[in-house]
């Protein structure tokens, strides 16, 4: 069964610096990724995805994210966060079949910003 | 640009009773899903629909749950018999064929 981790439960990062949220997924073709941003209180915004080609994606609010098969992971960088990013990031993976199939997430990073 | 709906945003419920929780996916959709997140927790597939009935589902669909989209707008999601640990957030999706949007869930509280 495919799953995901995301290692780092909380994460602290000043007003300003760049950021970097880690993912490994477990799954025996390629995956499907996905990262979901989910603000307080709201539901999950989708910020990227990777399909296929280049393995360098970018995503909305300026995140992007770099698959890399060989350590299977898919971690998410921010080269500047800015006190609105504070949230809790959702790593998911689904199956490449697609369709019918549901995600698989991980349990999340909660980002916090200093100011 | 279009949203998925959820209604309510929040239920609070008695242990036993029924509850529906109501989505409007994105009106092009063809796969629809439900999804849960218990507090502090990761969020958890639950069920899949497509072409009027149930793709996929996890082992915590179990018979208590039920989906039905009653006409072609609203998917519901029925849980018959309400117990503690039903207190969640549950959110619906929906997709052409493999980026899932979300709706902004509906928060049960079972007492």
């Amino acid at each position: 069964a495919q799953s995901v981790t995301q290692p780092d439960i909380h994460i602290t990062v000043s007003e300003g610096a760049s950021l970097e949220l880690r993912c490994n997924y477990s799954y025996g073709a390629t995956p499907y990724l996905f990262w979901y941003v989910q603000s307080p209180g709201q539901g999950l915004q989708l910020l990227l995805k990777y399909f296929s080609g280049d393995t360098l994606v970018q995503g909305i609010k300026g995140f992007e994210a770099e698959f890399k098969r060989s350590q299977s992971s898919f971690n998410l960088r921010k080269p500047s966060v800015h006190w609105s990013d504070a949230a809790e990031y959702f790593c998911a993976v689904l199956n490449s079949g697609g369709g019918a199939d549901g995600l698989t997430f991980g349990k999340g990073t909660h980002l916090i910003i200093q100011p | 640009e279009p949203e998925v709906t959820q209604t309510p945003s929040h239920q609070v419920t008695q242990m036993g009773q029924e509850v529906i929780l109501r989505c409007v996916p994105i009106s092009n959709h063809l796969y629809f899903y439900w999804y849960r997140q218990i507090l502090g927790q990761k969020v958890e597939f639950l069920v899949s629909f497509y072409n009027n009935e149930i793709s996929e589902k996890s082992e915590i669909f179990d018979d208590q749950f039920s989906v039905e989209r009653p006409d072609g707008s609203n998917f519901t999601l029925k849980i018959r018999s309400t117990k503690l640990e039903d207190s969640a957030m549950y959110f619906c999706a929906s997709t052409v064929i493999e980026t899932q949007y979300f709706g902004p869930g509906t928060r049960l509280l079972v007492l």
